[in-house]
């Protein structure tokens, strides 16, 4: 089992360019969860999603940020334009199917690391 | 904020003393989990307790909670130093499927 996997690992761009994160969750998951890690902020829920809908973008920092799941394999975060304060790790996770909204376990990728100069 | 928060922030031990971090939270929840986090990688989950449980083991850990307090507790018993981490409580709320973090904790534990 390869894990949730996301590309890039590492992205470093400057400040106006567009980026765009990738995310492929488990097979067999249906809830998909992106995350961003900063020294100030901690672990922060962006948005998830559930059976490809999202359910919750009251993360979302502004209207920069988008995020999207076109099937059930993959998602993309999309920042544009960036900013250098948009520089964190952006972590995507997915989680087995539940019930009556019992979070289970999460399983997160290796996170992509974002610096934007 | 619904987020747990973890307490101390930061723990340096011995190898083989027992660590105890602690996570305290605002509103009731249908279940509390603990993960953990080597430095450049993604989190790792690392055990699991329902709001209808007070206690739980898994190997070396053990996780209580006390929701009249809303505080959890890891322990750690014999530590080693590859239990150097950061370690980070989620909460799931009502009939949300979101686990929410608190800012973590780092504990350090020396050979």
């Amino acid at each position: 089992d390869a894990g949730v996997i996301q590309s890039p690992r590492h992205e470093v761009t400057e400040m106006g360019q567009e980026v765009t994160l990738r995310c492929k969750p488990i097979s067999g998951h249906n809830s998909l969860f992106w995350y961003r890690q900063t020294m100030m902020r901690g672990l922060e829920l962006l948005i998830y999603f559930n059976n490809n809908v999202p359910i919750d973008d009251s993360g979302m920092p502004e209207d920069r940020f988008s995020a999207k799941m076109p099937n059930a394999s993959f998602s993309t975060l999309k920042i544009q334009p960036s900013e250098p304060r948009d520089s964190a790790v952006y972590f995507c996770a997915s989680s087995f199917p539940t019930s009556r909204g019992n979070t289970g376990e999460l399983f997160f990728g290796e996170g992509s690391r974002l610096t934007v100069l | 904020s619904q987020q747990g928060e973890e307490d101390p922030q930061a723990l340096s031990i011995q190898e083989g003393e027992n660590a105890t971090m602690n996570c305290s939270y605002k509103t009731s929840i249908n279940n509390l989990q603990w993960y953990r986090q080597n430095s450049g990688r993604g989190l790792v989950h690392l055990i699991l307790i329902r709001s209808n449980e007070r206690e739980k083991h898994s190997g070396r850990l053990r996780v209580t909670l006390d929701t009249s307090k809303k505080s959890s507790s890891l322990l750690i018993t014999a530590s080693r130093a590859a239990d150097t981490a950061s370690y980070f409580c989620g909460i799931s709320q009502g009939g949300s499927e979101k686990l929410v973090f608190g800012k973590g904790m780092k504990l350090t534990v020396n050979p």
